[in-house]
């Protein structure tokens, strides 16, 4: 089956420094990634879609410039959290998906926690 | 503002028997419908969906229904299992949105021995 494969699992950074996190199609071409936040025991929050090789689609209320995503190649997306805060603590996922009708793919997320 | 509104929030269901979560969404434009079953710390993983040309999809001991007219979608889960004790969310997309899912809230479901 299709393996999206999202790193790192976990990171911890302290206040003002950001984080890259890596989304990887392993065994598909990604022509559409959604990159989604979590808070515990709630529900995903959806982003950003980015599409490969052009700017990415901002949710309202979701800044840009902190959340810096790029879709590079069709097998990658990254999701750069810049100048991080205690509010920026969240569990990030992302998905893909291929063309077409095709399903929606989740990573196993990573747990940012913003010291 | 939530387009797809889930319940339960939580669920508790012996062993052997039928769990079932119930979904509602407003946009009539929404074309595909999944479930995504979660486990603490890792995403969510596709169980099963369905689109609106069909009232019913079942694989294995899982079964959504569709009531198009209703606007309603259920999840039923036969024979439930302790391994099945997670957190489901139904989601409804857009094909014209690069399907982009709208996720409900989330049902906790124990399922004890």
């Amino acid at each position: 089956g299709a393996v999206v494969s999202q790193h790192p699992s976990r990171v911890i950074c302290k206040s003002g420094t950001s984080v890259k996190i890596e989304c990887r199609s392993l065994d598909f071409q990604a022509t559409t990634m959604f990159w989604y936040r979590q808070f515990p025991k709630q529900s995903l929050m959806l982003m950003a879609t980015s599409n490969e090789g052009s700017k990415a689609t901002y949710e309202q209320g979701v800044e840009k410039d902190k959340f810096l995503i790029n879709h590079a190649s069709l097998t990658l997306s990254t999701l750069t959290v810049t100048s991080a805060h205690p509010e920026d603590s969240s569990f990030y996922i992302c998905s893909a998906r291929t063309e077409g009708r095709s399903p929606l793919h989740f990573g196993n997320g990573t747990r940012l926690t913003v010291t | 503002q939530q387009q797809v509104k889930q319940s339960p929030q939580s669920l508790i269901v012996q062993k052997g028997g039928i769990s079932i979560i119930n979904c509602a969404y407003e946009n009539t434009a929404f074309d595909y419908f999944p479930w995504y079953q979660q486990f603490p710390g890792k995403g969510p993983a596709l169980l099963i969906a369905i689109r609106p040309d069909v009232s019913e999809k079942k694989e294995g001991r899982f079964t959504i229904s569709f009531n198009k007219s209703a606007k309603q979608f259920s999840l039923h889960i036969m024979d439930s299992q302790p391994g099945d004790s997670a957190t489901y969310f139904c989601a409804a997309s857009l094909s014209n949105s690069g399907y982009a899912l709208n996720f409900g809230k989330g049902t906790s479901l124990l399922v004890t021995p």
